[in-house]
């Protein structure tokens, strides 16, 4: 069985642009996690999907962070514009019902 | 509000000893834990889980974690340690009723040879 994918593995980009994140959960998982760890540290819950409703946000800056989940399936986060202080790895998970979360690789993202 | 700490941030232990890591949790009801490892560059994988039932649960590559409601507990434990158990160390917990999964701030693991 296929485990959680994520794209890009690494992301270098200069501050002000655009980024995206791709993540495509474990077949028929219907939560969708996306975490933000910062180098030694835990991961940070920014947004969970209870199938394609973002059912808790309270933590995703929403001035620049975005995120869709079209369909219950993938799901993609996008921050713009990208500053310093978003340099971080982002992390996806999936999970069944009360389940623990399985993650993906993550995407490493350098903003210069 | 539910939330994990893990009141180590290094542990250092000798190949062949056993290793305890450490971790307490605060959580509205009964808790669903977790422990996760990660190694450098990779995401983090699932260990073991406590849900319900017998407080010593079993997980992969011999960890194990003993659940202590009274003290609200949950401590990951291995009798004897390899060189190749050093990594990253998360403690995780599950609100039953917000159904966030929570993680607390890591614990390196340093098994000396």
């Amino acid at each position: 069985e296929a485990g959680v994918v994520q794209s890009p593995r690494y992301k270098i980009i200069e501050k002000k642009q655009p980024v995206a994140f791709w993540c495509n959960p474990i077949s028929g998982h219907n939560t969708l996690y996306w975490y933000r760890q910062n180098l030694g540290q835990g991961p940070e819950l920014l947004i969970r999907y209870e199938n394609e409703e973002a059912v808790d946000d309270s933590q995703l800056p929403k001035d620049r962070f975005s995120a869709e989940r079209l369909k219950g399936v993938d799901s993609t986060l996008k921050i713009q514009p990208a500053e310093l202080g978003d340099s971080a790895v982002y992390l996806c998970a999936s999970s069944p019902p009360r389940g623990e979360a399985f993650f993906g690789q993550g995407t490493r993202l350098t903003v210069v | 509000a539910q939330s994990v700490a893990q009141p180590e941030d290094q542990v250092n232990v000798a190949e062949g000893n056993p290793l305890t890591v450490k971790c307490t949790y605060s959580v509205s009801g009964n808790p669903y834990l977790f422990w996760y490892v990660q190694y450098p560059n990779r995401g983090l994988q699932f260990l073991l889980k406590y849900i319900t039932g017998d407080n010593l649960v079993k997980g992969s590559y011999g960890f194990e974690a003993e659940f202590n409601k009274s003290q609200t507990s949950f401590h990951l434990k291995k009798p004897s340690a390899l060189v190749s158990d050093s990594a990253l160390y998360f403690c995780a917990v599950r609100d039953m009723r917000g159904d966030k999964i929570i993680f607390g701030k890591g614990t390196r693991l340093h098994i000396l040879p």
